[in-house]
């Protein structure tokens, strides 16, 4: 079973502040997504990675996909507390069908 | 847009009832997707679905069970709830022939309680 980790579990920050999370992985993926839960609600898609080394934004979010595609790291700018949520990262190595989630990050923006 | 629609968004049931979860999707995609979500746990995978009337286990099938008689339908059935089956139920569906195969586009979730 492949496992992606993400860190940190909980980060509470203040509206403003600039924050990185992470997931990572000892296996190679052939793609990689990000998604965003709210309380309460399901996961949403926020971007896919395919690419070693690839750099895509979505507005204040920076997702990046290594080198090597087994990790792969989310940077939000000027965190607002619409952001608050949990973070998830998803990968497969190219299996039928089946993707690996991570645990999550737990992001709290306080106004 | 993608449209994923759960049954129920929250469910109390008692031990030993008989439980069904439906999931519904209209965008014609051929995989389905049951996962339950626990704190401490993350998304777990119970049973997928790649065509109608086929079925796979996933990691935590036990105590579980689905049918797929159409498309666009997948159901989840707990065939004698118990209180460890308290938890976050959330349905996914995933188009064989999109841009990148493995997103899956989620339902909003049923919370299920078991008493």
């Amino acid at each position: 079973t492949q496992l992606l980790e993400q860190s940190p579990q909980f980060l509470s920050i203040q509206e403003g502040e600039n924050l990185t999370v992470y997931c990572n992985s000892s296996s190679v993926f052939s793609s990689l997504q990000w998604y965003r839960q709210e309380p309460g609600e399901g996961p949403v898609l926020l971007v896919t990675v395919v690419t070693g080394g690839e750099v895509k934004k979505l507005k204040r979010l920076t997702f990046q996909f290594g080198d090597a595609r087994k990790d792969s790291s989310l940077h939000i700018t000027a965190a607002q507390p619409g952001d608050t949520g949990l973070y998830l990262c998803a990968g497969d190595s190219g299996g039928y069908q089946k993707v690996t989630f991570g645990i999550g990050t737990k992001l709290q923006v306080i106004p | 847009d993608v449209k994923v629609t759960q049954s129920s968004r929250y469910l109390v049931k008692r031990t030993g009832e008989k439980v069904f979860l439906e999931c519904v999707q209209d965008m014609d995609h051929e995989n389905m997707f049951w996962y339950r979500q626990d704190p401490g746990l993350g998304l777990r995978l119970i049973y997928f679905s790649y065509d109608v009337k086929m079925k796979e286990k996933g990691d935590i099938p036990e105590g579980y069970s689905v049918s797929r008689e159409k498309k666009e339908r997948f159901s989840l059935i707990l065939e004698s709830a118990s209180t460890n089956q308290t938890s976050m139920y959330l349905c996914a569906s995933q188009g064989a022939r999109q841009r990148f195969f493995n997103e899956q586009f989620f339902g909003p979730g049923t919370r299920l309680t078991v008493l």
